[in-house]
């Protein structure tokens, strides 16, 4: 059974510092990654899937990598803003006619203005 | 594009009775809708997977008959709570995918239940 693990479960940062987010899992045998953001009480939004194959997406401040082989994926966000406060879960998906999701239990970050 | 609903957003009802939660894919036909429950400050936990028009896969630990779950149309899921209890208080939310750009999971808002 796949477990998808994210450290630090929350973060405070001051305003324009870089955050790094951490997700692991223990079966590298995965069709994609997905990170999501989610706000107080609402639903998930996608930032950023990347498939197996690839190392690294990147969208606007977000950049997220990924090692297969090793079981991990990182979410950077450069200059954080205080609406960037949010948790940040990864979900990893097992193969291709599998749609399941496995989610982290995600990062809660603050970043302080 | 790629809109997910849900209704209602919000809902408080009596320990024994029941409450329907509606799903809806707003601008795209959903071969596939999943429901999921989340805990405060826990992960999403998959609770089933529904297909248009055939009964729904529960996950392993969910009483189907208690998490009523009818994907009658490409559009509208439904998951009925049957005999609620307050342990069955939680954060439910579900989300759809189609077919081509809409291949992967599209989430919906999410609806809060409280049992009291």
């Amino acid at each position: 059974k796949q477990e998808v693990t994210q450290i630090p479960a929350a973060l405070s940062v001051p305003e324009g510092e870089n955050l790094v987010l951490n997700c692991s899992f223990t079966d590298s045998a995965i069709y994609n990654l997905q990170w999501f953001r989610q706000d107080p009480g609402k639903g998930l939004t996608s930032l950023l899937l990347i498939q197996s194959s690839q190392r690294e997406q990147t969208s606007g401040r977000l950049n997220a990598s990924l090692d297969k082989s090793s079981g991990r994926s990182t979410l950077y966000i450069a200059a954080s803003q205080p609406g960037d406060s949010a948790t940040y879960l990864c979900a990893v998906r097992r193969s291709s006619n599998d749609y399941k999701l496995s989610f982290g239990a995600g990062t809660t970050v603050t970043v302080r203005a | 594009g790629a809109v997910v609903s849900q209704h209602p957003s919000w809902v408080i009802c009596k320990s024994g009775t029941s409450v329907k939660i509606e799903c809806r894919s707003l601008d795209f036909q959903a071969t596939t809708m999943f429901w999921y429950r989340q805990f405060p400050k826990q992960s999403l936990m998959l609770m089933a997977t529904s297909n248009e028009g055939s009964k729904a896969t529960y996950e392993q630990g969910v009483e189907k008959d208690k998490f009523l779950i009818n994907h009658a149309s490409l559009t509208l899921s439904t998951l009925t709570v049957t005999s609620a209890h307050p342990e069955d208080s939680s954060f439910y939310i579900c989300s759809a995918r189609g077919g081509g750009p809409t291949y992967e999971q599209y989430f919906g808002p999410g609806t809060r239940l409280t049992v009291t």
